[in-house]
């Protein structure tokens, strides 16, 4: 079945260091893939999302690309912030059906 | 306004009891979902609903009852809580099912002691 798979956390950063958070998945057909995050107390919101191959999403400035041939979506940021500090999620889901795979998560932690 | 809200957002229990929680969207959207996230924040689909049909249910005891009476709304009720069930609940919508990304509640905190 389908699956994603993330990089083990807890990442710690200093402010203003480079982020990388990794997610590979496998699906059959040709899924979307989103990246969630969730601040404490909080649901999850979408970050970024990208529905076919080479496809970047962005937003802000956070960045992934939909890599089809090493089935990667991974995320980036240049410059991170302390209020960047959240769990990520990466997720996918495919055309005509109603479940989402997600990652188990990563959380980040950026201090100032 | 409140795209996706869930109430209550905190529930304290005994074990056994019966309790449920409501989930409401302003989206208009067809689909909605139950999850459960753990401890270690793994999140876990529980049911889809899409206008009012139930489409998936993912091996959850059938002490969980999902109720949609209608597209904005999907409830849930917990038969004879179990410790277990000690989680975070999120609610969430798509637009449709496939390629629409998800908006979710805030989630309900429940503590079963």
């Amino acid at each position: 079945g389908d699956s994603v798979t993330q990089m083990e956390g807890p990442v710690t950063l200093s402010e203003e260091a480079f982020l990388t958070i990794n997610c590979t998945y496998t699906a059959t057909g040709y899924p979307s893939l989103f990246w969630y995050v969730q601040y404490p107390g909080e649901g999850l919101q979408l970050l970024l999302k990208a529905t076919k191959a080479d496809d970047k999403g962005s937003n802000k400035g956070f960045e992934a690309t939909y890599r089809k041939e090493t089935t990667s979506f991974h995320l980036e940021k240049g410059s991170v912030q302390v209020s960047d500090s959240a769990v990520y999620f990466c997720a996918l889901t495919s055309s005509g059906t109603y479940k989402y795979i997600f990652g188990t998560g990563t959380r980040l932690k950026v201090l100032a | 306004d409140t795209a996706v809200s869930q109430t209550p957002k905190y529930l304290v229990t005994q074990m056994g009891n019966d309790k449920s929680i409501k989930c409401e969207q302003n989206l208009g959207h067809d689909t909605m979902y139950w999850y459960k996230q753990d401890s270690k924040k793994f999140l876990k689909i529980m049911f889809s609903y899409n206008n009012k049909e139930l489409i998936i249910n993912e091996t959850v005891p059938n002490r969980f009852s999902p109720k949609s009476p209608d597209k904005a709304h999907l409830n849930l009720h917990i038969n004879s809580l179990e410790l277990g069930d000690s989680a975070v609940y999120f609610c969430a919508s798509s637009l449709q099912g496939g390629n629409y990304e998800q908006y979710f509640g805030p989630g309900t905190r429940l503590t079963v002691t």
